[in-house]
């Protein structure tokens, strides 16, 4: 049971190229997020999803784009990199009323 | 709107020294849930636990102690005989849905726990 797996772990990007961060659990959860983390600032919502082909918007969605084709894998978009998209990732997911799980983090540099 | 606030940026101590970490929270739900994550140096989130609304009861697991109160809207996190592996850092958290993070979770800003041999 391998959990939340998110990849890559560490990317660095140059400004304005775009790339996807992986995210799949294997848990048949329906509900997955996304998360960025800058210091001082906790973690904030990108995006988050109900169940497949049901996606909607965080608190920081701007510059981010997902979809979820299934239940398994909920990828995150970056369409071109800004320097403030500098940031550590989370995936998380979870069934109504269980525990929230997180990935382990992508670490994302673009310079 | 909902919204965590985790007034100690850093906090530092000697081991074997008790610590409470503060969390206090805004929402207009009557039903929701808290959570603690615990974020080691090495960065994944841990989780601690969870309580709903409904239950004011204080939890005890182990060293961890959680301390619920509704008149207060806090959920404070006491760890007893503090010891260097508790150094990380210390996310509170709040979700009105279900407690499964349907819509994400409102995270805290964190507090640096610096546990000092």
């Amino acid at each position: 049971n391998a959990g939340v797996t998110q990849t890559p772990k560490f990317q660095v990007l140059k400004t304005g190229q775009s790339m996807t961060l992986q995210c799949a659990q294997d848990m048949n959860h329906e509900y997955m997020s996304w998360y960025r983390q800058d210091p001082g600032m906790g973690l904030r919502l990108i995006h988050y999803s109900v169940g497949a082909g049901i996606t909607d918007q965080g608190e920081v969605p701007n510059g981010y784009n997902v979809s979820r084709s299934t239940t398994e894998d909920f990828p995150l978009r970056l369409l071109s990199a800004a320097p403030s998209q500098t940031s550590v990732y989370f995936c998380a997911s979870s069934s109504p009323g269980n525990t929230i799980y997180f990935g382990e983090g992508s670490w994302l540099t673009v310079v | 709107a909902q919204k965590v606030t985790q007034a100690q940026t850093e906090i530092s101590v000697v081991e074997k020294e008790d610590v409470t970490l503060d969390c206090v929270y805004e929402t207009r739900d009557t039903t929701y849930y808290l959570f603690w994550y615990k974020q080691p140096p090495s960065g994944e989130l841990v989780f601690l636990i969870r309580r709903n609304s409904f239950d004011e009861q204080n939890e005890i697991s182990g060293r961890y102690s959680w301390n619920f109160q509704k008149s207060t809207s806090s959920f404070n996190f006491t760890i007893t005989a503090s010891q260097v592996v508790d150094s990380a850092v210390y996310f509170c958290a709040l979700d009105w849905y279900s407690g499964g993070g349907a819509d994400g979770l409102t995270f805290g800003k964190g507090t640096h726990l610096i546990i000092q041999p």
